[in-house]
């Protein structure tokens, strides 16, 4: 019973040109929506968050977007940097039993290649 | 100056042992979590504390023991080990309740023959 879904294991995609990662979701109670990222032997990382009452979130070079009625979300970095290689984790978060609750989606390994 | 430490950080023992893990965080944080992510690189919730008092755990194996002597601190101790406990633990912090930004540290890798 995945709630939050990646469905691309992997992306490669040129330096300078844009990564799109996506998620599916299919619980509406989650408020928050974040993507984080990890290297190898590192834990993982928080890159941005959206609010479940927001349709856009930009910080430099990322930009989240939220798609309710799709229960869809999606993570664009333009452009690309090498540096940006690495796994990508969708997460979902919503208050409950006194504690934040974070569920993760399986990853996207972006490959960004010179 | 890391803001959540685990130790250690790859641990290979042998099936029906006992081993530990330890964490700390210097963030101030009220709530600490413990996750698995498994061999399909799931990140999974494990078990929350708060305050030292624990507040969420997911069906874990009794097997599976956490202990947070104070707020800063969540150890997590695991009896009579099984094959399908090889996994990376990580430990994480965060406010109690925000949008769900969690601080993590860098994993412990455990490996059971």
């Amino acid at each position: 019973d995945q709630q939050v879904k990646q469905n691309s294991p992997s992306l490669s995609v040129q330096e300078g040109r844009i990564s799109i990662l996506n998620c599916d979701y299919t619980n509406s109670m989650f408020d928050y929506f974040l993507w984080y990222k990890k290297y190898p032997a590192e834990g993982p990382t928080f890159l941005i968050s959206i609010s479940s009452i927001k349709d856009k979130n930009e910080d430099g070079r990322f930009t989240v977007f939220l798609n309710k009625s799709a229960k869809h979300l999606s993570l664009h970095i333009v452009p690309s940097q090498p540096g940006d290689s690495a796994v990508y984790f969708c997460a979902a978060s919503y208050f409950g039993e006194g504690a934040q609750k974070l569920v993760f989606g399986q990853g996207t390994r972006l490959t960004i290649n010179p | 100056d890391t803001a959540v430490s685990q130790t250690p950080k790859y641990l290979v023992t042998q099936m029906g042992n006992d081993k530990s893990i330890k964490c700390e965080q210097n963030l101030g944080h009220d709530t600490m979590y413990w996750y698995k992510q498994d061999s399909k690189k799931f990140l999974k919730i494990m078990f929350s504390y708060n305050n030292k008092e624990l507040i969420i755990n997911e069906t874990v194996p009794n097997r599976f023991s956490p202990k947070s002597p104070d707020k800063a601190h969540l150890n997590l101790h695991i009896n009579s080990l099984e094959l399908g406990d090889s996994a990376v633990y990580f430990c994480a912090s965060s406010r109690r309740q925000g949008t769900g930004e969690l601080f993590f540290g860098e994993g412990s890798r455990l490996t059971v023959l």
